[in-house]
């Protein structure tokens, strides 16, 4: 059964860190592998996402990559703001679902 | 539409009654998930369909619980006899299946139900 863990669970961090999300997945058959950003009370909002055959992904300040081998994804965050702040989830794609980790709880402050 | 439209947005229903969640995913997606979010839980797995017919129904927590689609397009999720612990956020994405994987799912913003 694949299980994802995000590591770590809360992190508040002042406006400009860079920032390192951590997430690691159990089964080394996911496909796919989709970060998203949720904001309190909201919907799910697609950050990037890594197909079978990709590595990496980068938009704006975000840079996601994806190890199969070792069951990992980081998620990069760089100069942080504010505007930052929400829960960021890492889900996994086994071909007919999406799986999801345990969510990043990030408050960035000025 | 351009996103996926999920109603109503807030649904108060009295324990014990039905409630019909309703579904309408981005036009030509193929693909339709509901999934549920407990008070600080993570997101939970509750079916996907593939056209009209749903591959995937392990998640259901229970017989009062169904979902189904039509047309290719709208999706209904309808809980009977509702119960407290069914107080969540019910959350529906479609994506575009290519056989190959999919684009990347999208999601609508949710109903939260609350049940009182």
């Amino acid at each position: 059964k694949q299980e994802v863990t995000q590591i770590p669970a809360a992190l508040s961090v002042p406006e400009g860190e860079n920032l390192v999300l951590n997430c690691s997945f159990t089964d080394s058959a996911i496909y796919n592998l989709q970060w998203f950003r949720q904001d309190p009370g909201k919907g799910l909002t697609s950050l990037l996402l890594i197909q079978s055959s990709q590595r990496e992904q980068t938009s704006g300040r975000l840079n996601a990559s994806l190890d199969k081998s070792s069951g990992r994804s980081t998620l990069y965050i760089a100069a942080s703001q504010p505007g930052d702040s929400a829960t960021y989830l890492c889900a996994g794609d086994n071909t007919d679902k999406l799986i999801f980790g345990t969510g990043t709880r990030l408050q960035v402050f000025p | 539409g351009a996103g996926v439209s999920q109603s109503p947005s807030n649904k108060v229903t009295e324990k014990g009654k039905d409630v019909e969640l309703r579904c309408d995913p981005i036009s030509g997606h193929t693909a339709l998930y509901w999934y549920r979010q407990s008070l600080g839980q993570g997101l939970e797995f509750l079916i996907y369909f593939q056209g009209n017919s749903a591959p995937d129904k392990s998640g259901l927590p229970s017989d009062r619980f169904s979902a189904e689609r039509t047309g290719g397009s709208v999706s209904t999720l309808t809980i009977q006899r509702t119960q407290q612990e069914d107080s969540a956020v019910y959350l529906c994405a479609s994506s575009s299946f290519t056989g190959t994987g999919t684009y990347g799912y999208t999601f609508g913003s949710g109903t939260r139900l609350t049940i009182v």
